[in-house]
């Protein structure tokens, strides 16, 4: 079965902490990965995708195949952070994206 | 380009209403997407529509809920009658497979409340 799974519904860190949310997948393939986030009452946009091997606002995320995870980090978390989190598993050639119930982020002064 | 975009942002209706959410997707996208937001389940699929053909309803959660897509331009998901318990954030979301990444592009969604 294809799922996507963060466990934490809440991460709570203060300003300046390394932060990390966590993801994991089950996909029989070869899995492609997102992290989407959804700033208070906007949309969702796209933060990264492991295919591009990117650091977006210092954010990064590597996709480790052994442990089934394509956890979220951040060395020093920003109050600007603060936000939901969604990861996402695209589901084999069809362009639908699996995702994860989501950790809503709270980055505390 | 303007991005998705979704109407109506906001609607307060009473149970047993009719619903219509409109989409109107990024040219060019050949995937569209409707998806449920609660607090209680996350994001849900309701359904997605490949070249204006719907591919997967098996979100949908019951007979009350239809969605059409006429034209790669307009798609409509529609709730009749309507309950409390579906009052939610709907978003609509686009992309194009194979390209940008297979990027999903979301609308700002309409929030539903039924009372």
């Amino acid at each position: 079965a294809q799922r996507v799974t963060q466990p934490e519904k809440l991460l709570s860190v203060f300003k300046g902490a390394p932060v990390e949310l966590k993801c994991n997948y089950s996909y029989s393939g070869s899995p492609e990965l997102f992290w989407y986030v959804q700033y208070s009452r906007q949309r969702l946009q796209l933060l990264l995708r492991h295919i591009s091997r990117e650091s977006i606002k210092g954010f990064t995320a590597d996709l480790n195949k052994g442990e089934t995870s394509f956890h979220l980090k951040k060395p020093f978390a920003q109050e600007e952070d603060s936000a939901m989190y969604y990861c996402a598993l695209k589901s084999g050639n069809t362009g639908k994206l699996i995702f994860g119930q989501g950790t809503t982020l709270q980055v505390k002064p | 380009d303007a991005g998705v975009i979704q109407s109506p942002r906001h609607e307060v209706t009473e149970m047993g209403q009719e619903v219509t959410l409109r989409c109107k997707p990024i040219s060019g996208h050949d995937y569209l997407f409707w998806y449920r937001q609660t607090m209680m389940r996350g994001l849900e699929l309701l359904i997605y529509f490949n070249n204006n053909v719907p591919i997967d309803d098996s979100g949908m959660p019951e007979d009350r809920f239809s969605a059409k897509m006429p034209n790669a331009s307009f798609s409509t998901l529609k709730i009749q009658p309507s309950e409390p318990r579906d009052s939610a954030v709907y978003f609509c979301a686009g992309g194009q497979l194979y390209s940008s990444g297979n990027t999903i592009y979301f609308g700002e969604g309409s929030w539903l409340t039924v009372v």
